[in-house]
């Protein structure tokens, strides 16, 4: 079947400009992940999504960050007056419950000039 | 404050040797550990796992050890292989949704 996908794949944006990330996940996952990779390190965790509910939002970096989900499916990551330390790989993961093994999407390369 | 350290960034082995990444953790909390392999422009794909009730998981040519005394878990390859060339994360979690990930060290396998 169909694997997570994101899009954009790429996004080059100005600062101060909001930008959307979506992610569709693999049909029938019920948890929903999003991770930052920012150059040079590992996948930071940024926010968990249990069906429509986010239960965990402790990893998302300021209050211009905040997503969504609809649908038990599609999540979008939304970034507010974007700065240039938002500049990363924004990957989206998904998995049949919380605590199974995660899939990820081929994430985001978010530019920020 | 990294829970999960990789701390060779990159890794050159030649063709049908063994190639073995290592990985460090401090929370004696985590349970279960991963590793992710990852191709550029690619998202991460999973590779192979470990519970900590077990020290040693094999599949194919990909066997993790565990060693929870030292914190310490290792994957080696063998025989490497050219496909094997991308970056591979060593990922943990307390059984629960939260992964932890090292920054991951770059496998080159040399034809």
């Amino acid at each position: 079947g169909a694997g997570v996908s994101q899009s954009p794949s790429n996004k080059v944006t100005e600062k101060g400009k909001d930008v959307e990330l979506r992610c569709d996940p693999i049909s029938g996952h019920t948890a929903l992940y999003w991770y930052r990779q920012s150059l040079g390190q590992g996948l930071e965790f940024l926010i968990y999504f249990q069906g429509n509910s986010a239960p965990d939002k402790s990893g998302l970096p300021s209050d211009r960050f905040s997503a969504e989900r609809t649908g038990g499916s599609v999540s979008t990551l939304t970034i507010q007056r974007t700065q240039q330390e938002d500049s990363a790989v924004y990957l989206c993961a998904s998995s049949k419950n919380s605590g199974n093994t995660q899939y990820f999407g081929p994430g985001t390369r978010l530019t920020v000039l | 404050d990294q829970q999960v350290k990789q701390n060779s960034p990159s890794l050159s082995v030649q063709e049908g040797r063994i190639s073995i990444l290592n990985c460090d953790y401090t929370n004696s909390m985590f349970d279960y550990f991963l590793w992710y392999k990852k191709y550029p422009a690619e998202g991460p794909t999973f590779l192979i796992s470990i519970s900590s009730i077990k020290d040693k998981n094999e599949d194919g040519r990909f066997t993790v050890f565990l060693n929870k005394s030292a914190k310490h878990l290792s994957l080696h390859i063998v025989p490497s292989q050219p496909g094997d060339s991308a970056v591979y994360f060593c990922a943990a979690n307390r059984g629960d949704y939260k992964l932890s990930f090292g920054a991951g060290t770059t496998v080159t396998v040399r034809a």
